[in-house]
């Protein structure tokens, strides 16, 4: 079993629509997680960390769940911008992040 | 506030060399880390320096190595190059009690021929 686990998508969305998808991980000791972005062929950007329950930033909600190791990330009212993959990154500690393979948004006009 | 640098861009290198990659932190971080990305994969953790000293290391044999200077600023060498070794090299920095948020660099595009 990978270490974070994430669906490769693509998960398509229309231009204003609202879309959620997960990340499992492996290591209940885990302490801190992470959604970055990445557009093609470019560095990722951190996006949100998670630290307890869960976090808000405008448009983006992600939710923690510890018994079900999972961490979904939630967009409200999708922009065109907002096309990329999302990579959950769960921090491993010693300075190690695992990353995950990402999953892949498109949103469409 | 400048973001985290690299150099060079793209290197194009043949089988068997020896490359040095650069990265420069944001200003305050003192921890440098390094990633490989091959094409199509995810992110493999490299090296973790803080301090001047290696902190941890990824599952990469002894060929990839790498320093920390006074500055913060840091070096990626990797030896006796080979073809598997094509990717982009990402750098992040972090500040010491930002619970390891890391902020990435453009990356160093490594061809090997």
């Amino acid at each position: 079993r990978k270490e974070v686990e994430q669906d490769p998508g693509p998960f398509n969305v229309p231009e204003g629509a609202t879309v959620a998808f997960n990340c499992t991980y492996s290591n209940s000791a885990s302490q801190s997680f992470f959604w970055y972005r990445q557009d093609c062929r470019k560095e990722p950007k951190l996006l949100m960390s998670v630290y307890s329950s869960g976090n808000e930033d405008g448009r983006f909600t992600a939710q923690l769940n510890r018994a079900s190791q999972y961490i979904s990330l939630l967009i409200r009212d999708s922009k065109l911008s907002d096309s990329a993959t999302y990579l959950c990154v769960v921090n491993k500690g010693w300075g190690k992040l695992q990353f995950g393979a990402g999953t892949q948004v498109v949103v469409t006009p | 506030e400048a973001g985290v640098t690299q150099s060079p861009t793209h290197l194009i290198k043949t089988r068997g060399q020896q490359v040095t990659l650069r990265c420069s932190p944001i200003s305050g971080h003192t921890s440098v880390y390094w990633y490989q990305q091959a094409l199509g994969l995810g992110l493999q953790f490299l090296l973790w320096y803080d301090e001047g000293e290696e902190r941890n290391r990824g599952n990469f044999p002894p060929r990839f190595s790498g320093r920390q200077f006074p500055n913060y600023s840091s070096e990626l060498n990797v030896n006796a190059l080979e073809l598997e070794d094509s990717a982009l090299y990402l750098c992040a920095s972090s500040a010491v009690d930002s619970a390891y948020e890391q902020y990435f660099g453009p990356g160093t595009r490594l061809t090997v021929t």
